[in-house]
């Protein structure tokens, strides 16, 4: 069964701080793994877009890291922010985006402290 | 920023009611789609479009229904609003973007339909 997990389901960090979400998933065949970021009654927006063959890509602060022999992969924050407060959401398609279906994680809710 | 809008952002309303929620998009996108979010669950395709006149069904069975008449329109509605509709529908169509050779879906705010 195609799946996406996410861990932590929650986190809190202090403003200024570090974090890592992670994404394991079984969906196959593989195209490519997105990373969104969902603030509280908004709609999901992109931060990264990774295929079979990248293994890191970066956008600001946001690095997100894929391992596809694993079916691993990770988003690190770097300092973070109190507008980094957010569901961040890994989403895995199975074909190219033509064909392909999205599988949707749940989310990590992120909550940065002052 | 998308140039996605999905209108209302907030409807309450009682059941038996027909409700029809709006999705337009300004960037010419010839796929669109909408989803279905509960309160920290993951989202739910339960339609989705190629183009004009073309509309499927996705993986979340679903008793509303849309159209696709014109490329930036992609309406939903649901005939007869029950309680169990209540969630937030999320409205997203998918274009290339420079730099990648995937298309990139961008999202509308959402509406949250409450039916009492």
């Amino acid at each position: 069964k195609n799946q996406v997990e996410q861990s932590p389901q929650s986190l809190i960090i202090l403003e200024g701080k570090n974090c890592t979400l992670q994404c394991n998933y079984t969906v196959s065949p593989f195209s490519n793994l997105r990373w969104y970021k969902q603030d509280t009654g908004r709609g999901p927006v992109s931060l990264t877009i990774m295929t079979f063959s990248e293994n890191t890509k970066s956008n600001g602060r946001y690095t997100a890291t894929l391992d596809a022999d694993t079916k691993q992969s990770s988003l690190h924050i770097t300092a973070s922010q109190l507008s980094d407060s957010a569901s961040y959401i890994c989403v895995v398609s199975d074909r190219g985006s033509t064909l392909g279906r999205l599988y949707f994680g749940r989310g990590t809710q992120l909550t940065v402290w002052p | 920023e998308a140039d996605i809008y999905q209108t209302p952002r907030y409807l309450v309303i009682g059941t038996g009611k027909k409700i029809t929620l709006e999705c337009s998009q300004t960037m010419g996108h010839d796929k669109m789609y909408w989803y279905q979010q509960d309160p920290g669950m993951e989202l739910h395709l339960i339609h989705y479009s190629y183009g004009v006149n073309s509309t499927e069904k996705g993986d979340l069975s679903s008793e509303s229904t849309v159209s696709r008449i014109r490329t930036e329109h992609f309406p939903l509605t649901l005939e007869s609003a029950r309680p169990s509709h209540t969630s937030q529908y999320l409205c997203a169509s998918s274009g290339p973007t420079s730099g990648s050779r995937e298309d990139i879906q961008y999202f509308g705010a959402g509406t949250r339909l409450s039916v009492l």
